[in-house]
């Protein structure tokens, strides 16, 4: 199957601070790409929708400058928490479309970065 | 009423029993049916995926769709403690990497004895 790279896969840092995630598609160009939160034991939250040489769409309640994408080619994807606070602890995970418009279309998930705000 | 209830569990089974994975939903819309895998601390990996009613079968599991009661059922077949995870149901009326279309169940939490 695909493979989409997410980095880091943990990190802990301090309110205020910024942080930035990763997400590459390692075998296959991706126009466009997802980013989603969850928290324990619910289920995915999509934030945005990523797009390779445009700006980002925001879902409903989602700060765009509190949660800054950038998506400068196709195989790079970066969310960056903006002065984080320990309300921003959570699980972020990134997607990508493979194959997009043809029957082999697929979305393929990250691995997840677990956001640690102290 | 969300629009797709998954019980979270947990689901505890022995070792080799059938496991019984359900989701209902609301929208009739929905054309596109998809079964997620997620291991802790892990994104979410496609298992299975259907379009409309009926079954697929796909080795040790099967996904069944039965569009005019709104329910969807992954069966786990001689489960092993590998199969241990959590598994999202998600469906959409677009497609099945239409992300911002896509609904995602809550999450089952299934755990195998050995």
């Amino acid at each position: 199957g695909a493979v989409v790279s997410q980095h880091p896969s943990r990190v802990i840092c301090k309110s205020g601070t910024s942080v930035k995630i990763e997400c590459r598609s390692l075998d296959f160009q991706a126009t466009t790409m997802f980013w989603y939160r969850q928290f324990p034991k619910q289920s995915l939250m999509l934030m945005a929708t990523s797009n390779e040489g445009s700006k980002a769409t925001y879902e409903q309640g989602v700060e765009k400058d509190k949660f800054l994408i950038n998506h400068a080619s196709l195989t790079l994807s970066t969310l960056t928490v903006t002065s984080a606070h320990p309300e921003d602890s959570s699980f972020y995970i990134c997607s990508a479309v493979k194959s997009p418009g043809g029957t082999n279309e697929k979305l393929f998930f990250g691995s997840g970065t677990q956001l640690s705000v102290l | 009423q969300k629009e797709v209830e998954q019980d979270p569990g947990p689901l505890s089974v022995p070792e080799g029993a059938i496991v019984s994975l359900n989701c209902t939903y609301s929208n009739s819309a929905f054309q596109y049916f998809m079964w997620y895998r997620q291991y802790s601390r892990k994104g979410p990996e496609l298992l299975m995926y259907t379009y409309s009613s009926g079954n697929k079968e796909d080795g040790r599991f099967t996904a069944q769709v039965d569009k005019s009661s709104k329910y969807i059922s992954l069966f786990i077949r001689d489960s092993q403690p590998s199969d241990s995870a959590t598994y999202l149901c998600a469906m959409s009326n677009t497609g099945y990497s239409s992300a911002s279309k896509i609904i995602f169940g809550s999450g089952t939490r299934l755990s195998i004895r050995p």
